[in-house]
């Protein structure tokens, strides 16, 4: 079974940080998801990289997809409260399915 | 446009029981997949479908699960003889094919007595 895994696993930072978490993986994926999740709610899909190398950018968050795309990165800027809540990366498997792998999850708490 | 709905929204039910996770997902959409959630945890892949089939079932974790999808549209995940392991948060999602943006309900909290 592949396994991705997140670290760190709880984050805990004042309003106005920056932040780094981390997804990796032994496995490629022929691609990579970030979701975000909220208590009682499902995930919400933030973004997909496909390409090794890709950045992609959301506002104040920027996604990188590993070069070979076996691990990827989500750092946020200047963090704000609304940013609380697990973030979980996902990866497609290469085999052919969609079968998602989801890692183990980052909690993250912004402090006002 | 309504999202991915799930019913119940909690279920209690007593070790030993059966019991059926219901998942309405968004019109359309081919693609339905079923994870199971521990707390703190990831979801974890259970069975994901295209239209009537199950193209992937390698998640289900024994034969006391088992999902259907008759009509490509509904589906029901159902656990026999349940066990205390088996409390955890089911999520259903869908997608418009395999290779989309899957949609998530809000999950179905099982706990087993």
């Amino acid at each position: 079974t592949q396994l991705l895994e997140q670290s760190p696993q709880f984050l805990s930072i004042q309003e106005g940080e920056n932040l780094t978490v981390y997804c990796n993986s032994s496995s490629v994926f022929s691609s990579l998801q970030w979701y975000r999740q909220e208590p009682g709610e499902g995930p919400v899909l933030l973004v997909t990289v496909v390409t090794g190398g890709e950045v992609k950018k959301l506002k104040r968050l920027t996604f990188q997809f590993g070069d070979a795309r076996k691990d990827s990165s989500l750092h946020i800027t200047a963090a704000q409260p609304g940013d609380t809540g697990l973030y979980l990366c996902a990866g497609v498997e290469s085999s052919g399915t969609y079968k998602y792998i989801f890692g183990t999850g980052t909690r993250l708490k912004v402090l006002a | 446009g309504a999202g991915v709905s799930q019913t119940p929204s909690n279920k209690v039910t007593e070790k030993g029981k059966y019991v059926e996770l219901r998942c309405d997902p968004i019109s359309g959409h081919t693609a339905l997949y079923w994870y199971r959630q521990s707390l703190g945890q990831g979801p974890e892949f259970l069975i994901y479908f295209q239209g009537t089939g199950a193209a992937d079932d390698s998640g289900l974790p024994n034969d006391r699960f088992f999902a259907v999808r008759p009509e490509g549209s509904v589906s029901t995940l159902k656990i026999q003889r349940t066990e205390r392991g088996d409390s955890a948060v089911y999520l259903c999602a869908s997608s418009l094919s395999g290779d989309n943006e899957q949609f998530f309900g809000p999950g179905t909290r099982l706990t087993v007595l």
